[in-house]
């Protein structure tokens, strides 16, 4: 079975604070892909990020960066100086090959403080 | 591109009533569309897998006769809640993967948020 863990429920910084939400993930598929979305206030989920398992290169996207380590199994995300505009919840997601369905974790509420 | 759009974006109904909710990819094909549901503080939840021109695949414990769903056309997927109730109130939000690009990412609308009275 797949399952995505994201153990922090809430994070709260002050801006232009770096944080980092973590995203731990099981599997028994060589071939899988990981994912991050952005739920801001309004509802949407915003993709930010896929990776496949062979993949391990980290990215960075201007503030946003991931880290994906498949020795510990994780994929985690890091946002550097923080703005309030980051406030959302953020989930990580999983997708096994060929199957169509995302499995996500439990969202993790990120709140930016002025 | 990949814009996913909903309709309506709220929606409040008297119980009994069917409530139809629309999910269009606006500049892609979407031979699959996912539709969930999300309660307040909690993940999405899977309902349904819908497949353009098949019957929709439901997720354990989800009332296929309750909750219908059509996938019509590579562009457009319907749920209609029918004779809806009060505990049917919550966010639903729709998914569709590009049946070109990169197939495994799921592209998410605005969602729906149903408020049954």
């Amino acid at each position: 079975a797949q399952k995505v863990t994201q153990a922090q429920t809430e994070i709260s910084v002050v801006e232009k604070e770096d944080v980092t939400l973590d995203c731990v993930y099981e599997t028994r598929d060589t071939t899988y892909y990981l994912f991050w979305y952005k739920q801001p206030p309004s509802g949407e989920l915003v993709f930010l990020i896929r990776r496949n398992s062979f993949d391990e290169q980290n990215e960075i996207s201007g503030r946003y960066s991931w880290n994906f380590q498949k020795s510990t199994s994780s994929f985690n995300f890091t946002i550097t100086a923080s703005q309030v505009v980051d406030s959302a919840v953020y989930f990580c997601a999983l997708s096994g090959q060929g199957a169509q369905k995302l499995v996500f974790g439990q969202g993790t509420r990120l709140t930016i403080n002025p | 591109g990949a814009v996913v759009s909903q309709h309506p974006s709220w929606v409040i109904c008297k119980s009994g009533t069917s409530v139809k909710i629309e999910c269009r990819s606006l500049d892609f094909q979407a031979t699959t569309m996912f539709w969930y549901r999300q309660f307040p503080k909690q993940s999405l939840m899977l309902m349904a897998t819908s497949n353009e021109g098949s019957k929709a695949t439901y997720e354990q414990g989800v009332e296929k006769d309750k909750f219908l769903i059509n996938h019509a056309s590579l562009t457009l997927s319907t749920l209609t809640v029918t004779s809806a109730h009060p505990e049917d109130s919550s966010f639903y939000i729709c998914s569709a993967r590009d049946s070109e690009g990169h197939q495994e990412t799921q592209y998410f609308g605005p969602g729906t948020r149903l408020l049954v009275l």
